[in-house]
């Protein structure tokens, strides 16, 4: 079974570009969370994602948006980019409608390097 | 506010040496604690999962306790290997209407060195 898939790996913007990065969750699974993590910190909530609506939201500027598809795969959006917006860009997935909802395991992709310049 | 909390920060040892990682947490309901490592530039993987009325769990040489009373949890890493050298989360759960809301903690950074 595939796991959580991210896209791209790396990616390089200038200051003031525009960001999107996407996320194919587990198949069954149909919440999508996304972090940030910047080099040396812990993940910061980003956005969370279930049955196509956003669900909740952490504490980010309106330039971090995102959402999520019929298929349940997201896509995060970052408009007029920022150097401290360089980061581990994480996705993660779960299913709240399979035996994994009383333990709710978030299930990780590898991320995306995202370098502002 | 909801807050988890570990400690040290960052931690040296010796292959082979025992070490502790410690996690305190203010999070209220709470459903149940995991323990998740990163390797660097990777994406967490859970270790292991407590809930409330477990006071230990053991995933080969990784083994957590949980005291529910004092919001305190402990990973135990036995017979340390190179390949401990990650940072290893506390993340803790509450369940709120349904859902399973998450509180991650900063992290500890990990690093056994030979």
């Amino acid at each position: 079974e595939a796991g959580v898939t991210q896209s791209p790996t790396h990616l390089i913007k200038t200051r003031g570009q525009q960001a999107t990065l996407r996320c194919s969750p587990i198949s069954g699974h149909t919440s999508v969370y996304w972090y940030q993590q910047a080099l040396g910190l812990g993940l910061q909530f980003l956005l969370w994602y279930d049955e196509g609506e956003e669900r909740n939201r952490g504490n980010f500027p309106p330039r971090f948006s995102g959402r999520q598809f019929p298929n349940y795969s997201s896509e995060l959006n970052v408009n007029a980019l920022e150097l401290e917006d360089s980061a581990l860009y994480l996705c993660a997935s779960n299913s709240i409608l399979s035996g994994i909802r009383d333990t709710g395991e978030l299930f990780f992709g590898e991320g995306s390097r995202l370098t502002v310049l | 506010k909801n807050q988890v909390e570990q400690s040290p920060q960052s931690l040296i040892i010796l292959e082979g040496k025992n070490c502790t990682l410690q996690c305190n947490y203010t999070v209220s309901p709470f459903s149940n604690l995991r323990w998740y490592k990163q390797d660097t530039g990777r994406g967490p993987v859970s270790l292991t999962i407590m809930t409330f009325s477990e006071n230990t769990k053991s995933n080969g040489r990784y083994t957590a306790t949980l005291d529910a009373d004092t919001k305190q949890s402990s990973l135990h890493i036995t017979a340390s290997q190179l390949s401990d050298s990650a940072s290893y989360i506390c993340v803790v759960s509450v369940n709120s209407g349904g859902y399973q809301k998450v509180t991650f903690g900063t992290g500890t950074k990990l690093q056994v060195i030979p």
